[in-house]
């Protein structure tokens, strides 16, 4: 299967603790995209990157969140000392770069924070 | 400024009834226009796209869409709707030039047996 895979699919962390949200795009594609989606609401953007750059963090957090995209390896999304507010889906999508090129999701990563 | 706007939040439409979920973008230039569905616990599934030549495109699932330039709309339309299609629509936005996409808050689709 080349389709974006994300893992883990759900995640429990306690608050305070950290979350590693791992995602690995489709094959062929080097850009990468994480949104968040909260019950009943539609999709937030938080960061796009490219290998080894972020390109646009402008609906990150500016505090506890950061991700990455390294040469090697899947793309990262960090929430450091998460609280109750970080709980709900987390979404990553790749493409080929080009905005005539659709975006391709992965099933996500539902973080729960207890 | 861009935007997508789906005007319906909630649809609820009868098994093999026509279905039509409406979006509007604002964009001064050329439109990428996409189609997506949510199921339950799932990501995003590409249901069309539309770059350019014919306006009536054709996706999976047996949905279609039209791209209305004059009025800033494209519209998802399906002839006779099933009870799996129940789910959640985004149509999106992507702005040309850039590396941005813009999604509408989406369209919930409610089918009833």
């Amino acid at each position: 299967n080349a389709g974006v895979m994300q893992n883990p699919r759900h995640l429990v962390r306690r608050r305070g603790q950290e979350a590693r949200l791992r995602c690995s795009p489709m094959k062929g594609h080097s850009h990468v995209y994480w949104y968040r989606q909260l019950p009943e609401e539609g999709l937030k953007f938080m960061v796009y990157l490219q290998k080894e750059n972020i390109i646009d963090e402008s609906g990150m957090p500016k505090e506890r969140f950061s991700a990455e995209f390294p040469k090697e390896g899947p793309s990262i999304l960090r929430i450091q000392q998460v609280v109750r507010g970080d709980s709900a889906a987390y979404f990553c999508a790749s493409s080929r770069g080009e905005t005539n090129s659709p975006l391709h999701f992965g099933n996500g990563t539902r973080l729960t924070v207890t | 400024a861009q935007s997508v706007t789906q005007p319906d939040i909630h649809i609820t439409v009868s098994e093999g009834a026509s279905l039509e979920l409406r979006c509007n973008y604002s964009y001064g230039a050329t439109p990428y226009l996409f189609w997506y569905v949510q199921s339950p616990g799932q990501g995003l599934q590409l249901l069309l796209k539309y770059f350019s030549g014919d306006t009536l495109v054709q996706g999976i699932k047996g949905f279609e869409a039209e791209f209305k330039r004059s009025q800033s709309s494209f519209n998802l339309r399906k002839p006779s709707v099933h009870w799996s299609d129940a789910a959640e629509y985004f149509c999106a936005v992507g702005l040309s030039g850039t590396y941005k996409y813009i999604f509408g808050t989406g369209t919930r689709l409610k089918v009833l047996a």
